[in-house]
C-alpha cells in the first residue's frame, strides 16, 4: 500500500525567506506526486504535479518541486515566502488509474 | 462558476439526525470522491466513484453511505449522525482519461454534530 509522510507538522518561516517542505512517500513502482495548498476557510489547490520525465517541476506561485527516487521523496521548494503563502500544504502519492493518498498535512507560518 | 460545487458550506446537527451532503461538478469527469479532514490527520478517503454504476470504500466508510445519482452528482449520507463525525467534508473529482489522478476539490462543508 502506497503512503505519504510529512515530518514536519508547523514550519515557520521569515518573509522573503526560502522554503522547503518535506515529503516521503512509500510506493513499489514510479508514483504520481502532488502537492495541494489550503488556505484557511478554502478547499484544496493544485500546487505542481509530477508524473514522469524531468525530476523538479515547476508549480504556481513560483513553488517548485523535485522527484529524488533514492530518496523517496518530493520535497517543496520556494526561493522567497511571502505572507499570502501562509497555509496548509499537502503532498499526495497516486499510482495512476486509482486514489490518492495524502500526507497529514505541514501548516506553513510566515512571520515579518 | 465553480467548477466542484458543495452544498451545504456549513450545518450543524444533532447526535442520530441523518444528514445529506451534496457534491455537483461541471467538469465532466467520471470519477468522483468524498474525504474528511480533521486536524492532524490529514484527507481520509471516505468513498468514490469511478462511475455511475461504481462505488467503493474508502478508508473509513463506516457510517456513512453514498449515491451517485448522475455523471455530475454525488452525495455523502450520514445515516445517524454521531459527534465524532464533526469534520471539514471535501469532495473531489478527476478525469479517467490518460493516467494523471489529478484531483480537483470542491470548497468543503463544515459539518458539526452536537
Amino acid at each position: 500500500a502506497q503512503s505519504v509522510t510529512q515530518p514536519d507538522i508547523h514550519i515557520t518561516v521569515s518573509e522573503g525567506a526560502s522554503l522547503e517542505l518535506r515529503c516521503n512517500y512509500s510506493y513499489g513502482a514510479t508514483p504520481y506526486l502532488f502537492w495541494y495548498v489550503q488556505s484557511p476557510g478554502q478547499g484544496l489547490q493544485l500546487l505542481l504535479k509530477y508524473f514522469s520525465g524531468d525530476t523538479l517541476v515547476q508549480g504556481i506561485k513560483g513553488f517548485e518541486a523535485e522527484f529524488k527516487r533514492s530518496q523517496s521523496s518530493f520535497n517543496l521548494r520556494k526561493p522567497s515566502v511571502h505572507w499570502s503563502d501562509a497555509a496548509e500544504y499537502f503532498c499526495a502519492v497516486g499510482a495512476g488509474y486509482s486514489t490518492l493518498t495524502f500526507g497529514k498535512g505541514t501548516m506553513l507560518l510566515v512571520s515579518p | 462558476d465553480a467548477d466542484v460545487t458543495q452544498t451545504p458550506r456549513n450545518r450543524i446537527t444533532k447526535t442520530g439526525k441523518r444528514i445529506m451532503l451534496e457534491c455537483s461538478q461541471t467538469k465532466g469527469h467520471d470519477r468522483m470522491y468524498w474525504y474528511r479532514q480533521d486536524p492532524g490527520l490529514g484527507l481520509r478517503l471516505i468513498y468514490y466513484s469511478f462511475d455511475v454504476k461504481d462505488i467503493n470504500k474508502g478508508e473509513i466508510s463506516d457510517g456513512y453511505s453514498v449515491s451517485r445519482q448522475a455523471q455530475a452528482k454525488f452525495s455523502l449520507s450520514l445515516e445517524s449522525a454521531i459527534p465524532n463525525q464533526t469534520a471539514l467534508y471535501f469532495c473531489a473529482t478527476s478525469d479517467n482519461r490518460g493516467r494523471t489522478d489529478t484531483q480537483y476539490f470542491g470548497p468543503g462543508t463544515r459539518l458539526t454534530v452536537l
